[in-house]
């Protein structure tokens, strides 16, 4: 079955690095995502990562996917105090259809 | 940014109530979808649309109903309203072969007492 595991907090300070991380059970998936979502609002895409690659990265953010393990990573460097936010990683397969499996989320908290 | 919308933001009703909970994109996607979020933040998929009278259910067992008339309107109803339907509803939508993004509304925050 499908089962996407985040831990639940992160706290950390402005200007440093902030890695999330997610494991999952399905390595059928074809994209792995992740998300954001700020107080009172949506979700909105931060970036994703094709099920065949390695790693990926877009200005402050890299992802990182061992398939072996299962594990995918979401690294924000010099992180900001707007970057709080909950960050969900989330799954799907094929293209087209984005029924998405989603993580239980990681409430990232950054003090100045 | 993405032209999704939902209404109502908030709704706060009573027990054994009516709801409809409107969900509108302006982007022509053929798919559309209602995540339902718990107070504890995890998302789960209760109906999704592949198109026009297309509706699916989730992975979560829900007791609202959805309807596809038209392509931009993905209304979800609850015919008679509990407390324990008190959640988070966010819509999505994507569009056809090679979408790799769902666009998300920003929610239906709905309490019932």
């Amino acid at each position: 079955g499908e089962d996407v595991e985040q831990s639940l907090f992160l706290s950390v300070r402005e200007g440093d690095s902030s890695v999330i991380n997610c494991t999952y059970t399905d390595s059928s998936s074809t994209y792995l995502y992740w998300y954001k979502q700020e107080p009172g609002a949506g979700l909105q895409l931060l970036t994703y990562i094709f099920s065949n690659m390695d790693m990926k990265q877009d200005q402050r953010l890299t992802v990182l996917l061992n398939k072996k393990d299962k594990h995918l990573s979401l690294r924000i460097a010099d992180t900001q105090t707007g970057d709080s936010a909950i960050y969900f990683c989330a799954e799907s397969w094929g293209t087209g259809f984005q029924k998405l499996v989603f993580g239980t989320g990681t409430r990232l908290l950054v003090s100045p | 940014e993405a032209d999704i919308y939902q209404t109502p933001r908030y709704l706060v009703i009573g027990t054994g109530k009516k709801i409809t909970l409107e969900c509108s994109q302006t982007m022509g996607h053929d798919k559309m979808y209602w995540y339902q979020q718990d107070p504890g933040m995890e998302l789960h998929l209760i109906h999704y649309s592949y198109g026009v009278n297309s509706t699916e259910k989730g992975d979560l067992s829900s007791e609202s109903t959805v309807s596809r008339i038209r392509t931009e309107h993905f209304p979800l109803t609850l015919e008679s309203a509990r407390p324990s339907h008190t959640s988070q509803y966010l819509c999505a939508s994507s569009e056809g072969q090679g979408a790799t993004e769902a666009f998300f509304g920003q929610g239906t925050r709905l309490t019932v007492v």
